[in-house]
């Protein structure tokens, strides 16, 4: 069975540095084109794709976004993480983790999602 | 704005058949990258309900279906029921994003 559940602060202040957690079970990133993605969605807006890394750590980032984003992962912890930098209130939604499997171009399975709130 | 333009809302009573359209272009549907669709009830994650055009994953009822022509795409939703009332998200690749890239969404309401 796969999961994937995202962490991370509630809150952040305009500015701050903002680092999510995706931690998934029943699959192997390191498995042969696997990927984890994240995902976000400002309150009552679409979805919006910010980062993915793959198997062999090939990174790829929104173009929009690129210059604010780090993503990484630890295979032996089962973890992906999600950096972002000089955050905005405009940042505020609700961001997911979601696996990529060998050869799909859609997300298979998502986290629950965690809703975080940029704001002084 | 999205990349992918969909309706912002679609409705149907029930037994009805409704279709959601999804529009990209030469740099994602329209140069061949297959369209995928999602489900998402308020506070869930989406969950994918069509991938490659027109496959379902075990579960989805075949009253789902999604076709793709030319820069578009489609879902249709035959026999409404009460329960497909959600929000509906397309989702292709996009080679000059070199990224994956949604739709803004389709409310559907079942009247």
């Amino acid at each position: 069975q796969i999961t994937l559940k995202e962490s991370g602060p509630t809150l952040v202040k305009p500015t701050q540095t903002l680092t999510l957690t995706c931690t998934f079970s029943g699959f192997s990133i390191s498995t042969n084109g696997v990927a984890v993605g994240w995902i976000r969605q400002p309150p009552g807006k679409a979805l919006e794709w910010l980062a993915l890394i793959y198997w062999d750590d090939d990174k790829l980032y929104s173009p929009s976004l690129k210059n604010r984003l780090t993503i990484t992962k630890d295979t032996s912890k089962n973890q992906v993480v999600l950096t972002m930098t000089n955050t905005d209130p405009v940042d505020a939604a609700t961001y997911y983790c979601a696996q990529k499997r060998h050869g799909a171009q859609y997300f298979d399975y998502w986290g629950q999602g965690t809703l975080v709130t940029v704001s002084s | 704005q999205s990349v992918l333009t969909q309706p912002p809302s679609v409705s149907g009573a029930p037994g009805q058949r409704v279709t959601i359209s999804c529009t990209g272009s030469s740099s994602n549907i329209g140069t061949g990258y297959d369209v995928h669709w999602y489900q998402q009830f308020p506070g869930t994650a989406p969950k994918l309900l069509i991938y490659g055009n027109s496959n379902r994953p075990s579960g989805v009822p075949d009253r789902f279906s999604g076709s793709k022509s030319g820069t578009a795409a489609s879902l249709a939703i035959t026999g409404l029921q009460a329960e497909d009332e959600a929000d509906y998200y397309c989702q292709s690749y996009d080679s000059s994003l070199s990224g994956w890239v949604f739709g803004g969404g389709t409310k559907l309401t079942v009247l």
